[in-house]
């Protein structure tokens, strides 16, 4: 069965620092890997995903994610923080099943601090 | 762009009582999802659907919950009797093909008293 894991509960960084948020997966094959954004009352909202090819992909809002096989991993970066993207943070896997359902980490809360 | 639309935003229900949740997702999409999110938790799987089928269900779907497609563009969760457990938000997802991105809607927040 497929599994995420999200060490970080709720990380706090000033505005224009970097960030970096983990995310580990469990899957017995190459998964599919997206991670979501979800402001407070609202849905989720793709930021990137990781399917196949260059390992480094590219995200909206300045996002970044790299994929490493070798340590389950596919880590959230951004180069300098803005207020506007505190949020909650899901990592999620995808089986690669015809119908494959999503699972997800348990998120992380990022508070910008001025 | 296209987007996955749920209605209502919120619905409040007692204790027992059958609600229904709407999703219309993305057009020509033909996988869709139902998710949940009880509040603080992480996002939960309820079931998938596809050619008219149910292709997956968790262990939370049980048979308290359906689905269906009653048309070519809406698609519903029903809870018979709901609990109070069955409170949280309520996720619709579709996609267009099995390796593509699951698109969400902004979701139905249910509280059951």
């Amino acid at each position: 069965a497929q599994s995420v894991t999200q060490p970080d509960i709720h990380i706090t960084v000033s505005e224009g620092a970097s960030l970096e948020l983990r995310c580990n997966y469990s899957y017995g094959a190459t998964p599919y890997l997206f991670w979501y954004v979800q402001s407070p009352g609202q849905g989720l909202q793709l930021l990137l995903k990781y399917f196949s090819g260059d390992t480094l992909v590219q995200g909206i809002k300045g996002f970044e994610a790299e994929f490493k096989r070798s340590q389950s991993s596919f880590n959230l970066r951004k180069p300098s923080v803005h207020w506007s993207d505190a949020a909650e943070y899901f990592c999620a896997v995808g089986a690669t099943g015809t119908a494959s359902k999503l699972t997800f980490g348990t998120g992380t809360r990022l508070q910008v601090t001025l | 762009e296209p987007e996955v639309t749920q209605t209502p935003s919120h619905q409040v229900t007692q204790m027992g009582q059958e609600v229904i949740l709407r999703c219309v997702p993305i057009s020509n999409h033909l996988y869709f999802y139902w998710y949940r999110q009880i509040l603080g938790q992480k996002v939960e799987f309820l079931v998938s659907f596809y050619n008219n089928e149910i292709s997956e269900k968790s262990e939370i779907f049980d048979d308290q919950f359906s689905v269906e497609r009653p048309d070519g563009s809406n698609f519903t969760l029903k809870i018979r009797s709901t609990k109070l457990e069955d409170s949280a938000m309520y996720f619709c997802a579709s996609r267009l093909r099995p390796v593509d991105t699951q698109y969400f809607g902004p979701g139905t927040r249910l509280t059951v008293l």
